[in-house]
């Protein structure tokens, strides 16, 4: 595997579900990234991770959870989701020292039912 | 508050033109410049990234930077279809900070 990979690519859940997405990183990078993109709406970062510390928190509500159990692995757990929540979510890394460069993976298509 | 603004399009060129995509930004002292494609459906993918002020050039693509005037652009030469996509600017703000603040993007719209 290379590059920044995500599972599952594609999740339907309902608002009562609990489920988790994945995001591993093969490129030796400390910092991690989760996004949210909405239809036709600009990129939302959610949580970052530097050196599995979570650096910044950008308002998120509860129902979103993230772990960082080491520098290539991230994780967003879900509980209690609404429709509106429903995006495409992406994880990114960078080295975040000395070039801020980002490298995306495929995302996760979530849908809430 | 740190602000990238890109004009959201779209913008239509013919197949062969130059596009021109440009970003401006709020936070002076920025010290690092991004351009990602993004196609419809997919994630962003990173095809240039600028320190210094001036031109760097890689195969088609040729991105500005003009720090007095804070805005940075994208020109895309020879265009193709297969260009025609969302790109996100994406500026560091000064102080080593390595979380980026994206712009809305702009949509590009390469016909044949």
């Amino acid at each position: 595997e290379t590059g920044v990979t995500q599972t599952p690519r594609h999740l339907v859940m309902g608002m009562t579900n609990k489920k988790s997405l994945k995001c591993e990183q093969h490129l030796g990078h400390n910092a991690m990234y989760w996004y949210k993109q909405s239809a036709k709406k600009p990129l939302e970062l959610m949580f970052v991770y530097s050196l599995e510390e979570r650096v910044e928190n950008n308002s998120v509500p509860s129902r979103f959870s993230p772990e960082c159990p080491n520098s290539s692995h991230l994780f967003l757990h879900l509980h209690t989701l609404q429709p509106e929540d429903s995006a495409l979510y992406l994880c990114a890394s960078s080295h975040g020292q000395g070039s801020y460069e980002q490298y995306f993976g495929p995302g996760t298509r979530l849908t809430v039912t | 508050q740190k602000e990238v603004e890109q004009n959201s399009g779209p913008l239509s060129v013919p197949e062969g033109a130059i596009a021109s995509l440009n970003c401006t930004y709020s936070d002076r002292g920025s010290q690092s410049f991004f351009w990602y494609r993004q196609y419809s459906g997919k994630s962003p993918e990173l095809i240039m990234f600028i320190y210094s002020n001036g031109d760097k050039e890689d195969g088609r693509f040729t991105a500005q930077l003009n720090k007095a005037s804070q805005y940075v652009s994208l020109l895309i030469r020879d265009s193709q279809p297969s260009d025609s996509a969302t790109y996100l600017c994406a500026v560091n703000p000064p102080g080593g900070s390595y979380i980026p603040t994206f712009g809305r993007g702009t949509s590009l719209i390469v016909h044949p």
